[in-house]
């Protein structure tokens, strides 16, 4: 059980153009989701935590008019990741756990995202 | 803001050696988690300490939580090629949502 996927799991795009990113929990209600950002031989950065039906929260230094992030439901959240540059390159993690109040999270596979 | 150390940053060892990756932090952790991250996925939860002084063991891995609850360490004995990987320590405390702080990682190789 607990298990997040994410979509696509690599991406190309050009520079200037937006990317969507899908992150699904498959066997559980993610009441809160997790956006994280990873350079190579690096740790996981948090961008940003959504919870469903409400804005997501934004850490410092994070541009949220760059990553855009829904949570429509309790098993979709995206991220999209508007006019992207070189510079975004990056592996884009995202993790769900069934409530704000756990410090269980469960990790989907990432999504490797380069911008041309 | 808490930071969390985590040394060494690089460990490249012979399969059958033993190692040990190191976590310390600036403040008491809430609950310390460590995480293996193998190449283009996502992190595995190894293991969750919360008591100082608490020991788990899992095969051929044991986790200690320092008594103070402001390090811990994870000892791997007898290493194989198939623990290469970055080793992560997460201390999942804070605020209400449960956000996890992240070490620098460790990426351990096991050479055959």
């Amino acid at each position: 059980g607990a298990v997040v996927s994410q979509h696509p799991s690599w991406v190309i795009c050009k520079s200037g153009t937006s990317v969507k990113i899908e992150c699904r929990s498959l066997d559980f209600q993610a009441t809160t989701m997790f956006w994280y950002r990873q350079f190579p031989k690096q740790s996981l950065m948090l961008m940003a935590t959504s919870n469903e039906g409400s804005k997501a929260t934004y850490e410092q230094g994070v541009e949220k008019d760059k990553f855009l992030i829904n949570h429509a439901s309790l098993t979709l959240s995206t991220l999209t990741v508007t006019s992207a540059h070189p510079e975004d390159s990056s592996f884009y993690i995202c993790s769900a756990s069934w409530t704000r109040f756990t410090d269980t999270q469960y990790f989907g596979p990432g999504t490797r995202l380069t911008v041309l | 803001t808490q930071l969390l150390e985590q040394s060494p940053q690089f460990l490249s060892i012979q399969e059958g050696e033993n190692l040990t990756v190191y976590c310390n932090s600036s403040s008491v952790f809430s609950s310390l988690q460590w995480y293996r991250q193998e190449p283009g996925e996502g992190p595995v939860l190894l293991v969750t300490v919360v008591t100082g002084g608490e020991v788990k063991k899992l095969k051929r891995l044991t986790f200690q939580f320092g008594d103070a609850r402001k390090d811990s360490s994870l000892h791997i004995t007898a290493a194989q090629t198939g623990d290469t990987g970055l080793y992560l320590c997460a201390d999942a405390g804070g605020t209400s949502y449960g956000k996890l702080t992240f070490g620098q990682g460790t990426i351990l190789t096991v050479h055959p």
